[in-house]
Order: structure tokens, then sequence, then C-alpha cells
């Protein structure tokens, strides 16, 4: 059954903190989304890569954030420094080739920053 | 640009009677719309999508969803609530202007199945 992954599931950490966030997507798929949700934002695209490349990264503060996938087989989304804004669940998906297809999330990791 | 909507924030419902969650998007182009299930503590299930064909589409747990296109409406339904259907209820139409399949998600419809 496969699945995306997702570590760590819980974070918490200091403010000023480097943060890291990995995820593995599903063996085949060609894209990943990074999401972020949280109670007063909902669900927020963060960033978005197709075939490791990035597409659209508009949903990330710039100067904090940054998302990478070294290989097809990871994907990395850092906050550096974490403030105590950046608390939420970040969720990583990934989906198949072809537009129809659907996304599938990981469990996400919760992240709080004290 | 393309959007979705669900009106409804909470839907209540008693168990074994039929529910139905509210979705209407806006989209330039052919619709290709998702609805996923969002449980406490977890990521988003993908429950169905409608891409071409019958307007009545068929997915997990016994949960259908009604295209029509006249309305632009993607409702979601099930015929005999569970109290394990409690859950958050996500409506997704495909981006158009993303490539691949990029989706935007409506806000979320909280469904609550009493006894």
């Amino acid at each position: 059954d496969a699945r995306v992954t997702q570590t760590p599931r819980d974070k918490v950490t200091e403010m000023g903190q480097e943060v890291t966030m990995r995820c593995q997507p599903i063996l085949g798929h060609n894209t990943v989304f990074w999401y972020r949700q949280t109670m007063m934002q909902g669900l927020e695209l963060l960033a978005y890569f197709r075939n490791r490349a990035p597409l659209d990264d508009s949903g990330m503060p710039k100067d904090r954030f940054s998302a990478e996938m070294p290989d097809a087989t990871l994907a990395t989304l850092k906050i550096q420094p974490s403030e105590p804004r950046d608390s939420a669940v970040y969720f990583c998906a990934s989906g198949g080739q072809g537009i129809s297809h659907e996304q599938y999330f990981g469990p996400g990791t919760r992240l709080t920053v004290t | 640009a393309q959007s979705v909507a669900q009106p409804e924030d909470q839907v209540n419902v008693a168990e074994g009677n039929p529910l139905t969650v509210k979705c209407t998007y806006s989209v330039s182009g052919n619709p290709y719309l998702f609805w996923y299930v969002q449980y406490p503590n977890r990521g988003l299930q993908f429950l169905l999508k409608y891409i071409t064909g019958d307007n009545l589409v068929k997915g997990s747990y016994g949960f259908e969803a009604e295209f029509n296109k006249s309305q632009t409406s993607f409702h979601l339904k099930k015929p005999s609530a569970l109290v394990s259907d409690s859950a958050l209820y996500f409506c997704a139409v495909r981006d158009p202007q993303g490539g691949g399949n990029k989706l935007t998600f409506g806000t979320g419809t909280q469904l609550k199945v009493e006894l």
C-alpha cells in the first residue's frame, strides 16, 4: 500500500531555530505539493514541484521558507528562522502523471514554535 | 481564476439519514472536481473525482457526488450517514493554469453525524 511519508510527525522548537521537514512521495509520482493548515487560514498551498522542478512557490514566505527536491524520493521544507506564527500542520502530497490524477496526502508534521 | 465555495461551515445530520455537503465551483474550461475527507490528526484522503462522463460519481465509503454543470455544483452525498463519517470535508477543483494536478481547495465543511 503506497503512501506518502513525512518526518517528523511532531516538532516543538524555540523561536529562531531552523526547522526541516521531510517528505517521501509515492514512488513514481512526479508532482509534490507542500501545504500548511491552520484553524485561521485553513489549507494553504506553499509550494509545488513537478519532475523535481519548482513550479510555484508563491504561497511561501520567501525570506524564511525554502523548499527543495534533492532527488525524486525526497522533498524538504525548511524554515529559518522559525517564528511562533509558523505553528501549523504541514502536509506533503504527491500526484501521478496526468491532469486528472488526484493528490495523495501524507500524515503531516505538527510544528509548534514557542 | 478558479475557485470552489463550500457555503456551510458545519453540517449536522442524524445517523441513518441522508447527508449532503455542498460545493459550487468556478473555472474556465472543463472542470476537474475532487472531494477529500480529513479525520482528526490525519492527512486528507481522496474520496472521489469527476473528470468526464456520468454526472453521478461513486467513491469510497459509500459516498457519491453529483456534477451539475448548469448550477456549477458538485455536491457530496451519502444515502445513510454513519457516526464514523464525522470529519472535515474538502471540495477541490483543478487549476487549469497551474499545470499538472495542482488543486484549489475550498474552506472545508465539518460534518457531524449524531446518534
